[in-house]
């Protein structure tokens, strides 16, 4: 079955440094994702990605963050310059197959992100 | 905008018994589908069960059925024979179906703990 891949699986950084998550969609899929998920608390939206720019975005989702699809098959997350807070676990996912199936989203496993 | 609300932090059973797991939502759409993930010590988000709100018929997979009110905006997960692999966070999602490539709202989250 597809798969969603994340790299790295956890990543440690010092506070104030850039960190880039990356991720391998589903191939054929048309929609990505990135979602937070602070240890203990529910998994939030971040921001919505087609036909290469942002479709949606949530208020989490300020100047220190950005995304980017850079060769056609990965998918970024960049932190500019992280806090404290930033310390999560962040999901891609990616939907929409050329069917016309959007409801189906498959999850990666995520990015431990420790930020010290 | 949409909310989730899953008012049991905390749910224990015991091995081969039946537990049920609630999940409100609050939506002005007509057009939406509803999710149980599963979220093992791994953190992975394992996809459980959806359900299509235009579908009367409740959505079943194996051990694992919702029992979906939509004029309450009820959306109860049943896990019946329950087994110790079936141990983890589980969270009910709202997505809306009125537009292609839309968010994923989570709930809280039910901490399920299966004794033997």
């Amino acid at each position: 079955e597809p798969e969603v891949t994340q790299t790295p699986s956890h990543q440690v950084t010092q506070m104030g440094q850039e960190v880039i998550l990356r991720c391998v969609p589903i191939s054929n899929h048309l929609y990505f994702y990135w979602y937070r998920q602070i240890l203990g608390q529910k998994v939030e939206f971040l921001v919505s990605f087609y036909n290469n720019e942002i479709s949606e975005k949530s208020e989490i989702f300020d100047d220190q963050f950005s995304v980017e699809r850079p060769d056609g098959s990965n998918f970024t997350l960049k932190i500019r310059s992280t806090k404290l807070e930033d310390s999560a676990m962040y999901f891609c996912a990616s939907s929409g197959g050329q069917t016309g199936d959007d409801y189906g989203y498959t999850f990666g496993s995520g990015t431990r992100l420790t930020v010290v | 905008a949409q909310t989730v609300t899953q008012s049991q932090p905390e749910m224990s059973v015991q091995e081969a018994e039946t537990v049920t797991l609630s999940c409100t939502y609050d939506t002005s759409e007509s057009d939406y589908y509803l999710f149980w993930y599963k979220q093992p010590p791994s953190r992975q988000m394992i996809l459980v069960i959806r359900q299509e709100a235009y579908k009367q018929q409740n959505a079943t997979e194996n051990r694992f059925s919702v029992n979906f009110q939509k004029a309450a905006k009820s959306f109860s997960l049943k896990i019946s024979d329950s087994q110790l692999g079936d141990a983890a966070m589980y969270f009910c999602a709202y997505r809306s179906g009125e537009t292609s490539g839309s968010r994923l709202t989570f709930g809280e989250g039910t901490q399920l703990t299966v004794n033997p």
